[in-house]
């Protein structure tokens, strides 16, 4: 059974760097073709893709977001981490992780977490 | 802004057949992914690849593509597929970065 969990603060102040995790079982990110993706969604708005962590390492970030965001895994510990720098109000959303599979050239989304909302005000 | 295209709103009527499309230069190459989201929970996929339907998920979803365009079509609609529905796909340039089309809210009369 796959299962992701999101944990993270709840509020950061503007200027301040957000970091968050993601916690999953059922699968290994050490297994082949096995990837995590972030994905966000403000209050009232569409899902944003954010960033994806491959089994070997490699690692995919949003155009617009790239400056600020790291991603990176701890495979001991099945653990996906994000952070997200100089946190501004616009940031504010509920933050999602999910695995990513491919069918051939494509990929998908096929578990997601419940989602973690985090808001950005001093 | 989206890189994929997608109608803000749609509706059908109880037990009709209703498509949702969604539009994007991805989409010469690749095939989108859509998912249905409910008010307060996570997405769900619902459809991935050519025309795969993860288990659990009715058949009365389907998918297709044609040029620049895929659908998601659920054939004989329900009440319990009041949703929004998100495509998704590889961005235009080919590189390994997602992205989402703006959604669609379903509203089934």
């Amino acid at each position: 059974q796959v299962t992701l969990k999101e944990s993270g603060p709840a509020l950061v102040k503007p200027t301040q760097t957000l970091t968050l995790t993601c916690t999953f079982s059922g699968f290994s990110l050490s297994t082949s073709g096995m990837r995590v993706s972030w994905i966000r969604q403000p209050p009232g708005k569409a899902l944003e893709w954010l960033a994806r962590i491959d089994w070997d390492d490699d690692k995919f970030y949003s155009t617009s977001l790239k400056t600020r965001l790291t991603i990176s895994k701890d495979t001991s510990k099945n653990q996906v981490v994000l952070t997200m720098t100089n946190m501004d109000p616009v940031d504010t959303a509920t933050y999602y992780c999910a695995r990513t599979m491919n069918s051939g050239y494509d990929w998908f989304l096929d578990y997601w977490g419940q989602g973690t909302l985090v808001t950005v005000s001093s | 802004s989206s890189e994929l295209t997608q109608d803000p709103a749609v509706s059908v009527a109880l037990g009709q057949t209703v498509r949702i499309t969604c539009q994007g230069d991805s989409l010469r190459s690749y095939y989108a992914s859509w998912y249905q989201q409910k008010p307060g929970q996570a997405p769900v996929l619902v459809i991935y690849g050519k025309n795969n339907r993860p288990s659990g998920i009715p058949d009365r979803f389907s998918g297709s593509s044609s040029g620049n365009t895929a659908s998601l079509t659920i054939t004989g609609a329900q009440a319990e597929d009041e949703a929004d529905y998100y495509c998704n796909s590889r961005d235009s340039s080919g590189n390994h970065l997602g992205v989402f089309g703006g959604g669609t809210k379903l509203t089934v009369l």
